[in-house]
């Protein structure tokens, strides 16, 4: 079965420092999809950033960059200049499910600290 | 453009009880799913559908039923309430199987 694990229940980081969630999946497909989500206290679901198995390039997407390593089957998540509103859940997904689906890690509960 | 919406936000249930989650995309996305999150266990896959007409199960399906009689309708039914299912629901679209998903809101479901 495949699988996506988060090994950080909990993390903390004062406001305006750098943070890194690490992320682990396994998966037999040969292209694939990972994600990183983020669930703030509203509930919402949204999708902070996207990477593309076959790129090499780790995806970015302003203070949000991935550092994927395909061989190891990481995808960690980094948080440059941490700002109040980054305080949420967030959560590691993979495509490969055999519904279609994603497969999500149990989540890593940020707080950012004044 | 409203994304993904569900109706409704909030309910709370007796035991026994029956309720329909409706769940509307306008993104004329073909894939749609419930998935069902409770505390430490991540989001977990209770059906889906590839397209109108179309629905299956996902992990854990069991007492619950979907139909998806429009494209961009998905609606999740529990048919007896049990407190098992107290947890909060989301509704997930995407246009293409293996790719991103949009949610909705979620919905808080209490069954008492």
């Amino acid at each position: 079965a495949q699988t996506v694990t988060q090994s950080q229940p909990e993390m903390s980081v004062q406001e305006a420092e750098t943070v890194t969630l690490s992320c682990t999946y396994d998966t037999s497909e040969s292209n694939y999809y990972l994600f990183w989500y983020k669930q703030p206290p509203s509930r919402q679901m949204i999708l902070v950033i996207r990477q593309e198995a076959y790129k090499q390039q780790n995806a970015t997407e302003n203070r949000f960059s991935v550092n994927f390593q395909k061989a190891a089957k990481s995808f960690s998540l980094k948080i440059s200049d941490s700002q109040l509103g980054d305080t949420a859940m967030y959560f590691c997904a993979s495509t490969g499910g055999s519904q279609g689906n994603l497969i999500f890690g149990k989540g890593t509960k940020l707080s950012v600290k004044p | 453009n409203a994304g993904v919406t569900q109706t409704p936000k909030f309910r709370v249930l007796k035991t026994g009880q029956s309720m329909t989650l409706l769940c509307a995309q306008d993104m004329n996305h073909e894939y749609m799913y419930w998935y069902r999150q409770d505390p430490g266990m991540g989001l977990r896959l209770i059906h889906y559908s590839v397209g109108e007409g179309t629905t299956a199960k996902g992990e854990v399906p069991d007492g619950y039923n979907v139909s998806r009689l429009k494209k961009q309708n998905f609606l999740l039914g529990l048919e007896s309430a049990a407190p098992s299912q107290t947890s909060v629901y989301f509704c997930a679209s995407s246009y293409w199987g293996p790719y991103e998903q949009y949610f909705g809101p979620g919905t808080r479901l209490t069954v008492t």
